[in-house]
């Protein structure tokens, strides 16, 4: 069974780099079949897409993060990594990785994470 | 203005039916695009629930009942998730999704409570 753990610290200070790692555990990141996604929420609020990562390196960005985002991947550790740049106070959230699953002509999110909790504060 | 519009909040009575809906934003076309619906409890990441593009390709999550159900309404512009046989236990919140323009593109969430 696919099983998804996102690990990094916990506390970011301000205008610092957010790091957080997502390691897939049951089946290759490899796989044609997949992009592997970050998502966040900040407290109480909804959800917020990141970006997403292929195999090969192929990525998609939220526009509106694009210039403080870098996903990138690593198949010999089968996982995936998330950098956020220039961070504040509203990029305290819950940040979450999930795999997209490809059926016919789309994708689609299947399985998270439980999600790791970053705050930022000095 | 968002590019998914959900209502903030909706109430409804266990065993009735609910009915959740997700609005594009004026000039994106619903015939287009596959709407996906996510549940989320407390403390607890998304759970994929069904995704609609039309009739003939809509897409169950593995486990989902099947009284949870997608649609369009083409004349207001949204997709719809509509629950029947409300139980306490579908009290959550509820995002719908959709790929736009080379990203996914959440609505703000509605919460369901059942009461």
């Amino acid at each position: 069974q696919l099983q998804l753990q996102e690990s990094g610290p916990g506390l970011v200070k301000p205008s610092e780099t957010l790091s957080l790692t997502c390691t897939v555990s049951g089946g290759s990141i490899s796989s044609s079949s997949y992009y592997w996604g970050w998502i966040r929420q900040p407290p109480g609020k909804g959800l917020e897409w990141i970006g997403s990562i292929y195999y090969s390196g192929s990525t998609y960005y939220n526009p509106s993060l694009k210039s403080r985002v870098t996903i990138s991947v690593d198949t010999s550790k089968n996982q995936f990594s998330l950098k956020l740049s220039s961070v504040t106070a509203a990029d305290t959230a819950v940040y979450y990785c999930a795999r997209e699953e490809q059926v016919s002509n789309y994708y689609y999110m299947d399985v998270w994470g439980k999600g790791t909790t970053v705050t930022v504060s000095s | 203005q968002p590019v998914l519009t959900q209502p903030t909040s909706l109430s409804a009575s266990p065993g009735a039916s609910a009915r959740l809906t997700c609005t594009l934003r004026s000039g994106i076309n619903l015939g287009s695009y596959r709407i996906f619906w996510y549940q989320q409890k407390p403390e607890s990441p998304p759970r994929y629930l069904l995704s609609y593009y039309s009739d003939s390709s809509k897409h169950q999550g593995s486990g989902v009942p099947s009284r949870f159900s997608g649609s369009k309404d083409a004349s207001s512009n949204a997709g719809i998730l509509v629950i029947s046989g409300l139980q306490s236990e579908d009290e959550a919140d509820y995002y719908c999704m959709i790929w736009h323009s080379s990203a996914w593109v959440f609505g703000g969430g509605t919460k369901l409570t059942v009461l």
